[in-house]
């Protein structure tokens, strides 16, 4: 059975700032993994899908990077912002069920000004 | 243009009425889904269409009833609502591609609050 879990659960940081988000699997059989990010009382923003055979993302200041060996991702923020502030999760969609995303508890990001 | 779209965006209601959700996805995709999102936000896929046929069933009591009457559209019935249906219900879509691209994409979502 698949798990994701995220870490940190909360992170502040100053604005400028480089910061790295980490999601880690259980199952490295996937198809895909998703990163979204989701405002207070909002929905889910998808920012970066990567196939199970790519190793990197980017758009933007994000890179997402997987390693689907160690059964890890990591969601690289360069020169964070205020407006970056919200909760970020990642979601796994595994080989044998590609439509169903399995979800992590989220990392939720302040960055003060 | 919005892309997923749920209503109502808000619903209260009382134990034991049936209310509806509806979701329409304007991005020609083939598969919808429903997601809840609990008190502590965790976020747990409950069913899929696909072309209107049901996918997967998340051992959701039969109490949701998920109708899709084409494949834009997936409405969310919910019969003799319990204290702890009160969650965040998120519609999404998407198409897959092949190759592992299979983006979703997620609808604003429907606060249900049972009293």
């Amino acid at each position: 059975k698949q798990e994701v879990t995220q870490i940190p659960a909360a992170l502040s940081v100053p604005e400028g700032e480089n910061l790295v988000l980490n999601c880690s699997f259980t199952d490295s059989a996937i198809y895909n993994l998703q990163w979204f990010r989701q405002d207070p009382g909002k929905g889910l923003t998808s920012l970066l899908l990567i196939q199970s055979s790519q190793r990197e993302q980017t758009s933007g200041r994000l890179n997402a990077s997987l390693d689907k060996s160690s059964g890890r991702s990591t969601l690289y923020i360069a020169a964070s912002q205020p407006g970056d502030s919200a909760t970020y999760l990642c979601a796994v969609a595994s080989f044998y069920n590609t439509d169903k995303l399995i979800f992590g508890t989220g990392t939720r990001l302040q960055v003060f000004p | 243009d919005t892309a997923v779209s749920q209503t109502p965006k808000y619903l209260v209601t009382q134990m034991g009425n049936d209310k509806s959700i509806k979701c329409e996805q304007n991005l020609g995709h083939d598969t919808m889904y429903w997601y809840k999102q609990d008190s502590k936000k965790f976020l747990k896929i409950m069913f899929s269409y696909n072309n209107k046929e049901l996918i997967i069933n998340e051992t959701v009591p039969n109490r949701f009833s998920p109708k899709s009457p084409d494949k834009a559209h997936l409405n969310l019935h919910i019969n003799s609502l319990e204290l702890g249906d009160s969650a965040v219900y998120f519609c999404a879509s998407s198409q897959d591609n092949g190759g592992g691209y299979n983006e979703q994409f997620f609808g604003p979502g429907t606060r249900l609050t049972v009293l």
